[in-house]
């Protein structure tokens, strides 16, 4: 079936780094992938989304990249501050689908060191 | 606009009993969604609905029932508790088909002894 892989599961870095999350999907058809981030004890929620026909998208710090061919996509966060440490989500969707085809990666712990 | 709700926020269970937890959104989203999350195994749908009076399964449906009596409201049924069901509980929902964000609600902790 369709599956989401993401890695690293956990990453830790030091506050003005960058930190790079890593996400394959299986279903070549999805054309949708969100990120979400989930603060501790929180709702997840989107922080930045990108669609198949674009190859990177950029939001102040956060950026992300996806390359179709491989099927692979990847979440950017540039000049990390504390606030960023939380669990990020990536997901993937097929084109038209609505989210109930949404399949979500296990998920990243990022640790940001003041 | 309070967005996605979610009651209870906690709750605690015998083996065996029964509960619902109620989702309520008022965005006029077409399409909720049931999701339970569990430690390294992020977001596993439970049930979705893609409008009033539709329902279907995700993909970990068993010991689950729901309803989407009102278009607003998704209801999320245990019948008969399970400690396999002790988890977080979150429902989301999105405007259509096309728009895909899924808007969360703040989660229900379930604990079933």
């Amino acid at each position: 079936g369709e599956n989401v892989e993401q890695h690293p599961s956990t990453l830790s870095v030091q506050e003005g780094d960058s930190a790079v999350i890593k996400c394959t999907y299986s279903d070549s058809a999805s054309n949708y992938f969100p990120w979400y981030k989930q603060e501790l004890g929180k709702r997840p929620q989107l922080i930045i989304d990108i669609r198949s026909n674009v190859g990177e998208k950029k939001d102040q710090r956060i950026a992300v990249t996806l390359n179709k061919t491989a099927k692979h996509f990847s979440l950017h966060i540039t000049e990390t501050q504390p606030e960023d440490s939380a669990v990020y989500f990536c997901a993937a969707t097929p084109r038209n689908t609505g989210g109930f085809k949404t399949i979500f990666g296990a998920g990243t712990r990022l640790f940001v060191k003041a | 606009n309070a967005g996605v709700t979610q009651t209870p926020k906690f709750r605690v269970l015998k083996t065996g009993q029964s509960m619902t937890l109620l989702c309520a959104q008022d965005m006029n989203h077409e399409y909720m969604y049931w999701y339970r999350q569990d430690p390294g195994m992020g977001l596993r749908l439970i049930h979705y609905s893609v409008g009033e009076g539709t329902t279907a399964k995700g993909e970990v449906p068993d010991g689950y029932n729901v309803s989407r009596l009102k278009k607003q409201n998704f209801l999320l049924g245990l019948e008969s508790a399970a400690p396999s069901q002790t988890s977080v509980y979150f429902c989301a929902s999105s405007l259509d088909r096309v728009r895909e964000t899924q808007y969360f609600g703040p989660g229900t902790r379930l604990l079933v002894l």
